[in-house]
């Protein structure tokens, strides 16, 4: 039962222009998300994070959207670098504990 | 601030083998967990302690995998005997002291094939 879901398994975005990943999520419960970056055979990086009280946080190049009532996650990417190429995982987790649930990845291509 | 060391990075057994890996968390974190990533999916969690404690080993497949964690702080995970559907990469990652809503951090993993 996959309770988070990354629909696209890639994405190929221009250098400088915007990248968008979207994750879905099942479970009413999960109260805070992440967003990690992995590059190959390397450990996953916590990028950015929100908490379910908010609907927006920002970070330099990163913002993240959650959508509570439609369960929907998002991640920006402005604006691209070749740099960010990447497989980009979205996670959740539900307080109390800190059991993180995955979704299967978006490999993000930055086309110099 | 030193990150989570994983040994070894790779390793090769037959089916039926038994096989360990090694993980030691970040210092000062008390939380740490075992996951396996099957190629083209997500981590999935085995198994949790806090400090020498197991929070959660609902998904540890317990016929065959073992983790202890004797002295709360480097850990081990064990796979006897090993199947060929135990290929996949095994994360460590670490939180700090009893944090929900806190980022796990994650080691660079050990890639394990099952011939």
């Amino acid at each position: 039962d996959q309770q988070v879901k990354q629909n696209s398994p890639s994405l190929s975005v221009q250098e400088g222009r915007i990248s968008i990943l979207n994750c879905d999520y099942t479970n009413s419960m999960f109260d805070y998300f992440l967003w990690y970056k992995k590059y190959p055979a390397e450990g996953p990086t916590f990028l950015i994070s929100i908490s379910s009280i908010k609907d927006k946080n920002e970070d330099g190049r990163f913002t993240v959207f959650l959508n509570k009532s439609a369960k929907h996650l998002s991640l920006h990417i402005v604006p691209s670098q070749p740099g960010d190429s990447a497989v980009y995982f979205c996670a959740a987790s539900r307080t109390p504990g800190n059991q993180f649930y995955f979704g299967t990845g978006t490999s993000l291509t930055v086309i110099p | 601030e030193a990150g989570v060391a994983q040994s070894p990075r790779y390793k090769i057994i037959e089916k039926r083998q038994s096989v360990a890996f090694w993980c030691n968390p970040i210092s000062g974190h008390a939380t740490l967990y075992w996951y396996q990533q099957i190629l083209g999916q997500g981590p999935k969690l085995l198994i949790q302690f806090q400090n020498n404690g197991v929070v959660d080993d609902s998904q540890l497949p317990k016929d065959r995998f073992s983790a202890e964690r004797l002295k709360g702080v480097d850990s081990t995970l064990k796979i006897q005997p090993a199947k060929l559907e135990d290929s996949a990469v095994y994360l460590c990652a670490s939180s700090e002291q009893g944090a929900s809503n806190q980022p796990q951090h994650f080691g660079d993993g050990t890639r394990l094939s099952i011939l």
